[in-house]
């Protein structure tokens, strides 16, 4: 099966430092997609970054970047100069050829001033 | 552009009873798929339609359908619910299939449908 893992139920960190959110995925596949989206209380799922399989470059997006690591199976993300409006819930997202969206369980993420 | 619009925000019912969501997707996205958000499950997925055929289905009971309007618009329909269907129902829409794997595949979430059963 194809699965998923985030590591850090929660994370907490200061206003203007950074801090990187973990998660690995198991597939057989060689094409698919990853991502990270963000959910606020709101509850609005909003995409933070996207990263095709196939490309080496890690894809960045503003203060946020992530480290793929295909041989590995990892997916990190980094944000730098963290803001309060960061603050939500993080999900990593594989997406594999022919099938749909599979989630990790999500990372709580709190910004403090 | 208006974005992924889910209605009703809330709703409240009780086991056994049925339940239809509505969604409306970005104008000119044509495909649509459909999430379950639990806090014990997490997220999981329901079916995808696109061009008014379901194209993609998770693995959920028979209880749980869908179908797709020529104007790309999707309802969810779940039938004799049970406690355990309380959850954030998530309507997403791309442009093409979520499989194309072409720089279009990204999805749009809307706010989702919070279902309450009692």
């Amino acid at each position: 099966a194809q699965t998923v893992t985030q590591s850090q139920p929660e994370m907490s960190v200061q206003e203007a430092e950074t801090v990187t959110l973990s998660c690995t995925y198991d597939t057989s596949e060689n094409n698919y997609y990853l991502f990270w989206y963000k959910q606020p209380p709101s509850r609005q799922m909003i995409l933070v970054i996207r990263q095709e399989a196939y490309k080496q470059q890690n894809a960045t997006e503003n203060r946020f970047s992530v480290n793929f690591q295909k041989a590995a199976k990892s997916f990190s993300l980094k944000i730098s100069d963290s803001q309060l409006g960061d603050t939500a819930m993080y999900f990593c997202a594989f997406m594999p050829a022919g099938t749909a969206l599979i989630f990790g369980k999500g990372t709580t993420l709190s910004v403090s001033s | 552009k208006a974005g992924v619009t889910q209605t009703p925000r809330y709703l409240i019912k009780t086991r056994g009873q049925q339940v239809t969501l509505s969604c409306s997707p970005i104008s000119g996205h044509r495909s649509v798929s459909w999430y379950q958000q639990t806090p014990g499950q997490g997220l999981q997925f329901l079916f995808e339609y696109f061009s008014e055929t379901q194209r993609n289905k998770g693995n959920f009971p028979g209880r749980f359908s869908g179908r797709q309007f020529s104007n790309s618009r999707s309802e969810m329909n779940v039938s004799t619910l049970e406690l355990g269907d309380s959850a954030l129902y998530l309507c997403a829409s791309s442009l093409s299939l979520n499989w194309a794997l072409s720089g279009a595949n990204v999805l749009t979430f809307g706010a989702g449908s919070r279902l309450t059963v009692l």
